[in-house]
């Protein structure tokens, strides 16, 4: 199974705001990811947040980590429908050995 | 700033057949990783190269996949021969060593 774990669908209305989840499993990660990924396109760094934090603001994003519970969020405030896409979040080691989840699908209806 | 290019972007072989991918990764990026991401699935690391080194290759299935990154530049992944769970996006990218990859676009393999 995935060392990294993601709920698989999200489907939210255009201009709430949308909370993907993702649980992961070293407690030694450094670095905690989110990534974006359209259909045919790479992978793309939305942002990160150092096991240190305990929150990070970005203009509509807002990533939010419990490391007690191994447990990262991200907050997309006013979704849009260009931020339909899939969302994997991912760990490292001082960016060594990377471990993706599966992926959330966010589908963003008009 | 030009990104991470791949090629080619799509490509379908017949089981037991060769390929190869290639990656030219951004100017001054030291660091190159090859990814396969098999879909439905997160990208999986199979190499990471620091310059022309292999620092990870500890998922790579070393009985059928090869990579090298001659000159610490662009690199090359091959696979031979290949199987039908080989079909997957494989995915480049780089990065300076800290805490950021940029990835390419990816090249999609389909292994009938």
């Amino acid at each position: 199974g995935e060392d990294v774990e993601q709920s698989l669908f999200l489907s939210v209305r255009e201009g709430d705001s949308s909370v993907i989840n993702c649980t992961y499993t070293d407690s030694s990660s450094t670095y905690l990811y989110w990534y974006k990924q359209e259909p045919g396109a790479g992978l793309q760094l939305l942002t990160y947040i150092f096991s240190n934090m305990d929150m990070k603001q970005d203009q509509r994003l807002t990533v939010l980590l419990n490391k007690k519970d191994k447990h990262l969020s991200l907050r997309i405030a006013d979704t849009q429908t260009g931020d339909s896409a899939i969302y994997f979040c991912a760990e490292s080691i001082n960016n060594n050995d990377m471990r993706f989840g599966a992926g959330t699908r966010l589908t963003v209806k008009p | 700033e030009a990104g991470v290019a791949q090629s080619p972007r799509y490509k379908i072989i017949e089981k037991r057949q060769s390929v190869a991918f290639w990656c030219n990764p951004i100017s001054g990026h030291a660091t190159l990783y090859w990814y396969q991401q098999i879909l439905g699935q997160g990208p999986k690391l199979l190499i990471q190269f620091q310059n022309n080194g292999v620092v990870d290759d500890s998922q790579l299935p070393k009985d059928r996949f090869s990579a090298e990154r001659l000159k610490g530049v662009d690199s090359t992944l091959k696979i031979q021969p290949a199987k039908l769970e080989d079909s997957a996006v494989y995915l480049c990218a780089s990065g300076t060593g800290s805490y950021e990859q940029y990835f390419g676009p990816g090249t999609r393999l389909t292994v009938t």
